[in-house]
């Protein structure tokens, strides 16, 4: 069975820094990914997703993700954060089986300090 | 807002009890899937329903079942409740072209003592 690894649990970040979220996953076939963001007290929103194509994909509030298939990976970027940017990150896997389940990580917790 | 909504957003049971939980799907979507979350966890996939049918299964038991009504709503019914199925539950619509890409619901928070 696939499964996706987090490896960042807790990143603590200035504002303006720069961030880049770790995410990897285990299987060898096609595979769609996504992120999602799940800010204090709201409900899990879809950030960007790759399905083929360019492997880098752009986001909404200036995120973007970068699929590297060799590293089975597909890391989180955001050039500047801002405080508004904490948040739990999850990092989700579907696998073209078929069956249309998304597999997520175990999640990072960003802090952005002001 | 995704338009995903789901009820109650809070319930206490006491182990052995049966719970349902609801879901309504966002307009045009008629595929719905549900996963468990627990503290600290991402969410796990428990089962998914297109077409009023089960659609693709998580490991989870039999006591675990779900149902898709004509209009698209949902609902998940967990029997024997054991203290374990604490967790926060969603809900996500999605389009039948693209099922993998799921809108989520606010989650409804199930403790069982």
């Amino acid at each position: 069975a696939q499964s996706v690894s987090q490896h960042n649990h807790h990143v603590i970040l200035s504002e303006a820094a720069s961030l880049e979220l770790g995410c990897n996953y285990s299987y060898g076939g096609t595979v769609n990914l996504f992120w999602y963001v799940q800010y204090p007290g709201q409900h899990l929103q879809l950030l960007l997703k790759y399905f083929s194509g360019d492997p880098l994909v752009k986001g909404i509030k200036g995120f973007e993700a970068e699929f590297i298939k060799s590293k089975f990976s597909f890391n989180l970027r955001k050039p500047s954060v801002q405080w508004s940017d904490t948040a739990e990150y999850f990092c989700a896997v579907n696998v073209d089986t078929g069956r249309r389940a998304l597999t997520f990580g175990s999640g990072t917790r960003l802090q952005v300090q002001p | 807002e995704t338009g995903v909504t789901q009820s109650p957003t809070h319930l206490i049971k006491t182990r052995g009890q049966q719970v349902t939980l609801r879901c309504s799907s966002q307009s045009g979507h008629n595929t719905v899937s549900w996963y468990q979350q627990a503290l600290g966890q991402g969410p796990q996939f428990i089962f998914q329903y297109y077409r009023e049918e089960e659609n693709g299964r998580g490991n989870f038991p039999p006591r675990f079942s779900g149902l898709q009504f004509p209009n698209y709503s949902s609902e998940l019914n967990v029997n024997a409740l054991e203290l374990d199925d604490s967790a926060l539950y969603l809900c996500a619509s999605s389009l039948e072209v693209e099922q993998e890409t799921q809108y989520f619901g606010p989650g409804t928070r199930l403790l069982v003592l």
